[in-house]
């Protein structure tokens, strides 16, 4: 039982460059989240899917693409990355809204 | 929206002492409230939480305590260790204009919390 999985675990892009954040949950969870996390502002939501087939934008959602691709899969596409999207990225999942959220381990991105 | 503002963001206590973290929030719909503990390098994890029904929570040495009237929550930990030393976040669930929150959380800026050995 693996929880929450996200890859990669770090990555370096050039600005205008495109690549997608993989996240996968084997809990059976229906609800997956993207948030961002920046030193001093906690973690930010970015998109999320209530449920297979819907997303959502959250906080922050500006550069940023989703698609829950099934009930356990669920990732985030930068389209063309800007310095301004350097940051930890956490997948996160949970069964309903007011229980535990699962976060995986997460990624490191740089953009110069 | 919802707005999480968390205090102190840094704390030091002594091995032994209590240690305090506080948030308010804004959305008076919103319902629920945990508190997440993240170690450097490492991904966040429930400590616990509580809902809007319940005025406070306690785990062993970790406790939680909700005020709907005021819009704040509390944190308080007892007999502090060094492996208690890292970053908390409180959170709260908002909710949309139909009030459903689809388990959304706003994060307050978390707190570095030391304890000194």
């Amino acid at each position: 039982n693996a929880g929450v999985t996200q890859t990669p675990k770090f990555q370096v892009l050039k600005t205008g460059q495109s690549m997608t954040l993989q996240c996968a949950q084997d809990m059976n969870h229906n609800s997956m989240y993207w948030y961002r996390q920046d030193p001093g502002m906690g973690l930010r939501l970015i998109y999320y899917s209530a449920s297979e087939g819907t997303t959502d934008k959250g906080e922050v959602p500006n550069g940023y693409n989703v698609s829950r691709l099934n009930k356990r899969e669920f990732s985030l596409r930068l389209e063309s990355a800007a310095p301004s999207q350097t940051s930890v990225y956490f997948c996160a999942s949970k069964v309903s809204p007011n229980t535990e959220a699962f976060f995986g381990q997460g990624t490191r991105l740089t953009v110069v | 929206g919802e707005n999480v503002e968390q205090h102190p963001s840094t704390l030091s206590v002594q091995e032994g002492d209590s240690a305090v973290i506080k948030c308010t929030y804004s959305d008076s719909a919103s319902n629920y409230f945990p508190w997440y503990k993240q170690e450097l390098g490492k991904r966040p994890q429930l400590i616990i939480d509580i809902r809007s029904n319940v005025g406070e929570k306690k785990d062993q040495r970790i406790a939680v305590t909700l005020n709907k009237t005021a819009k704040h929550f509390s944190l308080h930990i007892t007999e502090t260790q060094p492996e208690d030393s890292a970053v908390y976040f409180c959170a709260a669930s908002p909710t949309n204009a139909g009030g459903t929150s689809y388990g959304k959380l706003t994060f307050g800026q978390g707190t570095i919390l030391t304890v000194h050995p």
